[in-house]
């Protein structure tokens, strides 16, 4: 069946340097991609997404480019502020299914010291 | 749009209890989706409607657990009776599917969250 496997964290960083979270799929058929965002004591929120091999989502400095070959939409930014502190989801949705859901991954946080 | 509202934020209850969690979805959305989050066993679905008609609801933990959408802008999460495992964030989120186009691209399929009900059972 689909999944979602994240790097597990947490990832702490300073200020300033480049950060990467890893996530890998399975799924069959042709997924949409996101990310989520969940800031201390509040509910998810869409960073990015993509919707077909090759695509790439960016917002507020953050980027993923959906890998079909290796099956990968890794989250990149290149330098992170202390404000980007925060849990961060891959998500996958199946349009063949067409079930409607998401597919989340276990979440990973991050935690950046000034 | 006031995105989707939760309510009420906080609930604080004893075990026994009743617990009625509500969510109003973003208007003309056609999917609702109530999640679960613990630090435990991280953010777990629970059950979604489509056009208020519920489609999967496998997550939901047992039968002391239900959830209703008696129309579009509506839709509760029961526990009877509380007990303290249920402790939790329970989120609600919509989202608005046009099927299996690909082309529709933009917000196609993306679930929007409410900012969650932090339940506590004592």
């Amino acid at each position: 069946g689909n999944s979602v496997t994240q790097m597990e964290g947490p990832v702490t960083l300073s200020e300033e340097a480049f950060l990467t979270i890893n996530c890998t799929y399975t799924a069959t058929g042709y997924p949409s991609l996101f990310w989520y965002v969940q800031y201390p004591g509040e509910g998810l929120q869409l960073l990015l997404k993509a919707t077909k091999a090759d695509d790439k989502g960016s917002n507020k400095g953050f980027e993923a480019t959906y890998r079909k070959e290796t099956t990968s939409f890794h989250l990149e930014k290149g330098s992170v502020q202390v404000s980007d502190s925060a849990v961060y989801f891959c998500a996958l949705s199946d349009h063949r299914s067409n079930t409607g859901k998401l597919i989340f991954g276990q979440g990973t946080t991050l935690q950046v010291k000034p | 749009d006031a995105g989707v509202i939760q309510s009420p934020r906080h609930e604080v209850t004893e075990m026994g209890q009743e617990v009625t969690l509500r969510c109003k979805p973003i208007s003309g959305h056609d999917y609702l989706f109530w999640y679960r989050q613990t630090m435990m066993r991280g953010l777990e679905l629970l059950i979604y409607f489509n056009n208020n008609v519920p489609i999967d609801d496998s997550g939901m933990p047992e039968d002391r657990f239900s959830a209703k959408m008696p129309n579009a802008s509506f839709s509760t999460l029961k526990i009877q009776p509380s007990e303290p495992r249920d402790s939790a964030v329970y989120f609600c989120a919509s989202s608005l599917w046009q099927g299996r186009s690909i082309l529709a691209g933009g917000l196609l399929d993306t679930q929007y969250f409410g900012p969650g009900t932090r339940l506590t059972v004592l």
